[in-house]
């Protein structure tokens, strides 16, 4: 069990669907993150939120819309995706925003686009 | 850019001590981290080096030289149970979030 929780653990969703994705943690981390992963890779970083506000967009397309609705809550709302967005989304936290803060991910959401 | 560079696959038996190494090349450093993944799990933080050095804890160890853009983590008494994905990271340029290497699959075996 991990300190971050995430919300479904396992999605299933048709290209015309809109889900959202759920984070939450009690730790009082001001940081927050989400991340995608596909099988055998890294997690690609997607966005940060320092202090409830959007601090990093790496580029993601606009199909992923992330809310950060108070200092414990990370949304990640999906819409219109594609076959290729199937992946394990991870949820972190962090104390503050940093490269050199330590991250505590939680158990990840496995997506799986029809 | 951020680049990061380690072994895509180590094996090991029980017992023994497996290092696994990372080179980086970075615009600014601020520290060099270690993550351990298993499969199916969530990735979880061992490590973490700001200056050169060895840090341990426990049955674990990790190396910094700065001037070399080198780390290493030491995995000292092998067990089964540390079969897993071991991934370095570094700070994006802006210091602000972490950017992974590609990982290094661990085997362990008896």
């Amino acid at each position: 069990d991990t300190e971050v929780t995430q919300t479904p653990k396992h999605l299933v969703m048709g290209m015309t669907n809109k889900k959202s994705l759920k984070c939450e943690q009690h730790m009082g981390h001001r940081a927050m993150y989400w991340y995608k992963q596909k099988a055998k890779k890294p997690p690609e970083l997607m966005f940060v939120y320092s202090y409830e506000k959007l601090s990093i967009n790496e580029s993601v397309p606009s199909r992923f819309s992330p809310e950060c609705p108070n200092s414990s809550l990370l949304n990640l709302h999906l819409h219109a995706l594609q076959p290729e967005d199937s992946a394990l989304y991870l949820c972190a936290s962090s104390q503050v925003e940093g490269g050199n803060q330590p991250q505590h991910f939680g158990d990840g959401t496995r997506l799986s686009i029809l | 850019g951020q680049s990061l560079e380690q072994p895509s696959e180590v094996t090991a038996v029980e017992g023994a001590i497996v290092q696994i190494n990372c080179t980086y090349q970075t615009s600014g450093f601020y520290g060099l981290s270690w993550y351990q993944q298993h499969d199916g799990g969530a990735p979880t933080f061992l490590s973490y080096n700001a200056l050169d050095g060895l840090e341990e804890t426990g049955r674990f160890s990790s190396f910094l030289s700065r001037s070399d853009s080198y780390g290493y983590l030491l995995l000292q008494e092998l067990q089964m149970k540390d079969s897993a994905s071991y991934f370095c990271a570094v700070p994006n340029q802006a210091g602000t979030a972490l950017i992974f290497g590609k990982g290094t699959t661990l085997s362990v075996s008896s």
